[in-house]
């Protein structure tokens, strides 16, 4: 596998169920991403890892559960979500800084998504 | 403050003309990144121009950056049917390279 990974690719929930979505990246970043992209709204960063350190949680409710065990690894734990909350998460990873919050960061790359639907 | 903002957000052309996308910014900025993203995928990225850049290309894409007037514009020529997709700029402007991301602009070329 090349670049990076997501699964499920489709996922459907009910409110009350436990949920994980997972990314890898296969190209030695250091930084990795979760991004929430509803209809008519734009991109929305959610968390940031530099070196397996969360280093940003942009105001995500904690039915949104994050962890990063490695590098190449990353998920989005869900629970209790509600129906708003329908989307397509995506994840991204990229390179630079050396896990400092300087730049320069490289472009992202980005996973082809999981479109999740909670019922 | 909407960082990113594109315009139009929809533009329809005919297969080989050229197609133009703007975008617009608040803040200052390390780079920024224009992405394609077919429907419903992941975003590809196609071009970061750092705010010590003016333009740059690649292949069929020109891409210039004008820092006084916080704007960036994305050229497409000859322009393909399978260009059709929606174009993003995004700003890197914080640390660890977060990007924010405009509404998109939406290409239709038609064959």
């Amino acid at each position: 596998e090349t670049g990076v990974t997501q699964t499920p690719r489709h996922l459907v929930m009910g409110m009350t169920n436990k949920k994980s979505l997972k990314c890898e990246q296969h190209l030695g970043h250091n930084a990795m991403y979760w991004y929430k992209q509803s209809a008519k709204k734009p991109l929305e960063l959610m968390f940031v890892y530099s070196l397996e350190e969360r280093v940003e949680n942009n105001s995500v409710p904690s039915r949104f559960s994050p962890e990063c065990p490695n590098s190449s690894h990353l998920f989005l734990h869900l629970h209790t979500l509600q129906p708003e909350d329908s989307a397509l998460y995506l994840c991204a990873s990229s390179q630079g800084g050396r896990g400092m919050p300087g730049p320069p960061y490289g472009e992202q790359y980005f996973g082809p998504g999981t479109r999740l639907t909670v019922t | 403050s909407q960082q990113g903002e594109e315009d139009p957000q929809a533009l329809s052309i005919q297969e080989g003309e050229n197609a133009t996308m703007n975008c617009s910014y608040k803040t200052s900025i390390n780079n920024l990144q224009w992405y394609r993203q077919n429907s419903g995928r992941g975003l590809v990225h196609l071009i970061l121009i750092r705010s010590n850049e003016r333009e740059k290309h690649s292949g069929r894409l020109r891409v210039t950056l004008d820092t006084s007037k916080k704007s960036s514009s994305l050229l497409i020529t000859a322009s393909r049917a399978a260009d059709t997709a929606s174009y993003f700029c995004a700003t890197d402007r914080g640390s660890y390279g977060k990007l924010t991301f405009g509404q998109g602009t939406i290409l239709t070329v038609h064959p």
